[in-house]
């Protein structure tokens, strides 16, 4: 079945960085890579997602990468604030399936 | 802005007891899931639903495990004897079509 690594497990940047958190997935079948944000006690909360007939979306300080042939994506945060600190994850799911498969998150915390 | 929300918050209960836990998708959604995150681990798929039917589910979704959408807002899931070992947070999740939007969850604790 299909399997998503997520690098790296923490991240600590200064405010006014950029952050970058990067995912691999195994199936080639996979087509859809939502990108969520949770924070302490909550749900998670869709941030950006990308489907695999694109390569790059953007949304103001957030975007994502899609290298199809790599079988990777990729979650960039510029000018993080401190708002930005919670735990990422990445999923990606297979064309005619209803289930999201998970990454194992990154805590992302910047500092002031 | 329409959401996901779920109830009770948290959950305590001793092993072997039946639980159920609430979700109220959002409204003009057709299709609903339940995920787990174990603490301090990755979010788990267990279980979607779709026209009044399970359409598919993992190997966690065993016979101690039933979802039901009661009436036109509610969707449920149902431990029937509960382990320790399912102690966890439980996400609704819904969506129209491939994005899944998640309610806050529930957090159960078995003792």
């Amino acid at each position: 079945g299909e399997n998503v690594e997520q690098h790296p497990s923490t991240l600590s940047v200064q405010e006014g960085d950029s952050a970058v958190i990067k995912c691999t997935y195994s199936d080639s079948a996979s087509n859809y890579f939502p990108w969520y944000k949770q924070e302490l006690g909550k749900g998670p909360q869709l941030i950006i997602d990308i489907r695999s007939n694109v390569g790059e979306k953007k949304d103001q300080r957030i975007a994502v990468t899609l290298n199809k042939t790599a079988k990777h994506f990729s979650l960039h945060i510029t000018e993080t604030q401190p708002e930005d600190s919670a735990v990422y994850f990445c999923a990606a799911s297979l064309r005619n399936t209803d289930k999201l498969i998970f990454g194992t998150g990154t805590r992302l915390q910047v500092f002031p | 802005e329409p959401e996901v929300t779920q109830t009770p918050s948290h959950q305590v209960t001793q092993m072997g007891q039946e639980v159920i836990l609430r979700c109220v998708p959002i409204s003009n959604h057709l299709y609903f899931y339940w995920y787990r995150q174990i603490l301090g681990q990755k979010v788990e798929f267990l279980v979607s639903f779709y026209n009044n039917e399970i359409s598919e589910k993992s190997e966690i979704f065993d016979d101690q495990f039933s979802v039901e959408r009661p009436d036109g807002s509610n969707f449920t899931l149902k431990i029937r004897s509960t382990k320790l070992e399912d102690s966890a947070m439980y996400f609704c999740a819904s969506s129209w079509a491939d994005t899944q939007y998640f309610g806050p969850g529930t957090r159960l604790t078995v003792l």
